[in-house]
C-alpha cells in the first residue's frame, strides 16, 4: 500500500459527459502528479500540482482540468469525454516538488468511455 | 524514436533464472526511475537512481550516466516477479525547476515455474 488513494477505482460513462476523478496523496506530500495510461500510448504525464498551484502541465487535454485542494487532496476533471478517452489514470505524490524525489502512485482509476 | 527505449520488450525466463532488463535515454538527467506493474495495474516505485547501484532484495538497479543507460536485475527470479516493468526519466523541463518523467513502453516480464 502506498498510502495514496484515488476514487473511484472503475468508472464507465458515455461518450460527451464528464466524470471527475479524486486522489489523495500520502501523508505530508505536497506535489500531485496525473498520468494517463492507455494501450497505445503506454505512461504519460498530465499535470503535477506542489501545495496547491499547478506547477507543470504535460500532454493535457484542454477538455481536461484539475486542482489540488488546501487539504492537498487533486482531483483531475475530464469533459466531453470521447471513447479515446479510455484508460487507466493515476495520480502519484511526492514529498518535494522535484522529479528526482520517489513517487508513490495509487491503485489508478479505470475509466472506459462507451 | 521513443526518447527513453527498453530492452527486451517482452521476457519469459524459467524460475531461478538470472533477469536483465535495460535502459537507454537520450539526454543527461538528474535521476532516473524503475517502476512496477503488476498483471492488476498497480504501480510500485522499485528504485530511483541518480548513480552507481542500489539494491532491495533480489532486485539491483544499476546506472552509468556517461553512458545514459540502466539496467534492472532480478536474481533468483520467481513466478511473482513476472509484471511489466517500466523506467523513466525526467526528460523535459517544465519550467520553474521541474522536469516531467517520460516513461519507456515497459519490459513485460513472465517468470515460468
Amino acid at each position: 500500500d502506498s498510502g495514496v488513494t484515488q476514487t473511484p477505482k472503475h468508472l464507465i460513462t458515455a461518450t460527451g459527459q464528464r466524470v471527475t476523478l479524486r486522489c489523495s496523496p500520502r501523508s505530508g506530500d505536497l506535489s500531485v502528479y496525473w498520468y494517463q495510461q492507455s494501450l497505445d500510448q503506454g505512461l504519460q504525464f498530465l499535470i503535477q500540482y506542489y501545495n496547491g498551484e499547478e506547477r507543470a502541465k504535460g500532454n493535457i487535454l484542454e477538455r481536461f482540468s484539475a486542482q489540488q485542494f488546501p487539504d492537498l487532496h487533486s482531483e483531475l476533471n475530464l469533459s466531453s469525454l470521447e471513447l479515446g478517452d479510455s484508460a487507466l489514470y493515476f495520480c502519484a505524490s511526492s514529498a518535494k516538488l522535484g522529479t528526482d524525489n520517489e513517487q508513490f502512485f495509487g491503485p489508478g482509476t479505470r475509466l472506459t468511455v462507451l | 524514436k521513443n526518447e527513453v527505449e527498453q530492452s527486451p520488450q517482452n521476457l519469459t525466463a524459467q524460475e531461478g533464472e538470472f533477469i536483465t532488463i535495460n535502459c537507454s535515454y537520450s539526454v543527461g538527467i538528474s535521476a532516473l526511475h524503475w517502476l512496477q506493474q503488476h498483471p492488476g495495474g498497480g504501480i510500485v516505485s522499485l528504485f530511483m537512481l541518480s548513480s552507481g547501484k542500489k539494491k532491495h532484495g533480489r532486485l539491483i538497479a544499476t546506472i552509468n550516466i556517461q553512458e545514459k543507460h540502466s539496467s534492472l536485475h532480478i536474481t533468483a527470479s520467481h513466478p511473482r516477479d513476472s509484471a511489466v516493468y517500466i523506467c523513466a526519466v525526467p526528460l523535459t523541463y517544465s519550467g520553474a525547476g521541474s522536469y516531467q518523467l517520460t516513461f519507456g513502453k515497459g519490459t513485460k516480464l513472465s517468470v515460468i515455474p
